[in-house]
């Protein structure tokens, strides 16, 4: 089974606008993070927010905030407002665990998102 | 994040030619992770290494890649023989301790590679 789901291969926002990037996960670790990072056409990953299994509230970075559903395994990305420079490939990933074993970050496959003038 | 420097950004090889990518961690890291992203991918896990070992390659195709970290200098991740199959974005990731569960993972901005 996908560790980390985006049934969102692409997406397209008017400018101004707020959209929600869905992320589902799938673990049994109690312990774990999520995270969202933006990889704009230069291709870099550029880490945006994170968001810990015991964290009570939502997290919040800017206009990107992420409304966590833990009953759901839903971690999706909120982006307020949206910006030109905001098209891009998004990742969701997963590190589980909170060992020392804990450092790989499984990723899911992306969605593109294009902002509209 | 700019700190983390891989070089080639872009490398072009022949079928059969190899292929060696470079990453310089941030200062003060001494901890490299690579991950591969294939067209229309996610970015998946390669190997982990420290200073002078591989910690984890569990994500490495079991012929033709190595990956190395020497006490001096970048990590090196080799690709002999290369086939078209190959062609992917690599990326390299740093840290100063292992990393936790809420570690943000600084990633360098990929090396493109090409099998023509």
């Amino acid at each position: 089974a996908q560790k980390i789901t985006q049934t969102q291969p692409g997406m397209f926002v008017q400018e101004k606008e707020a959209v929600t990037l869905d992320c589902t996960y799938d673990t049994s670790d109690p312990s774990y993070g999520l995270f969202w990072y933006k990889q704009p056409s230069s291709g870099e990953m550029i880490f945006l927010i994170y968001q810990g299994s015991y964290d009570q509230q939502n997290a919040t970075e800017g206009r990107y905030s992420l409304n966590f559903q833990k009953a759901r395994k839903s971690a999706n990305l909120v982006i307020s407002a949206s910006q030109l420079g905001d098209s891009a490939m998004y990742f969701c990933a997963m590190r589980e665990g909170s060992g020392a074993g804990s450092y790989q970050l499984t990723f899911g496959k992306g969605t593109k998102l294009s902002v509209i003038p | 994040n700019a700190g983390v420097m891989q070089n080639p950004r872009h490398l072009v090889r022949r079928r059969g030619q190899e292929a060696r990518l470079r990453c310089s961690p941030m200062k003060g890291h001494s901890h490299v992770y690579w991950y591969r992203q294939l067209p229309e991918e996610g970015l998946k896990f390669m190997v982990y290494l420290q200073k002078e070992n591989i910690i984890d390659e569990s994500g490495m195709p079991k012929e033709r890649f190595s990956a190395e970290f020497p006490k001096e200098g970048p990590s090196i991740l080799r690709i002999q023989q290369v086939v078209r199959g190959d062609s992917a974005a690599y990326f390299c990731a740093s840290s100063p301790l292992v990393v936790r569960r809420n570690t943000e993972a600084f990633f360098g901005q990929g090396t493109r590679l090409t099998v023509v």
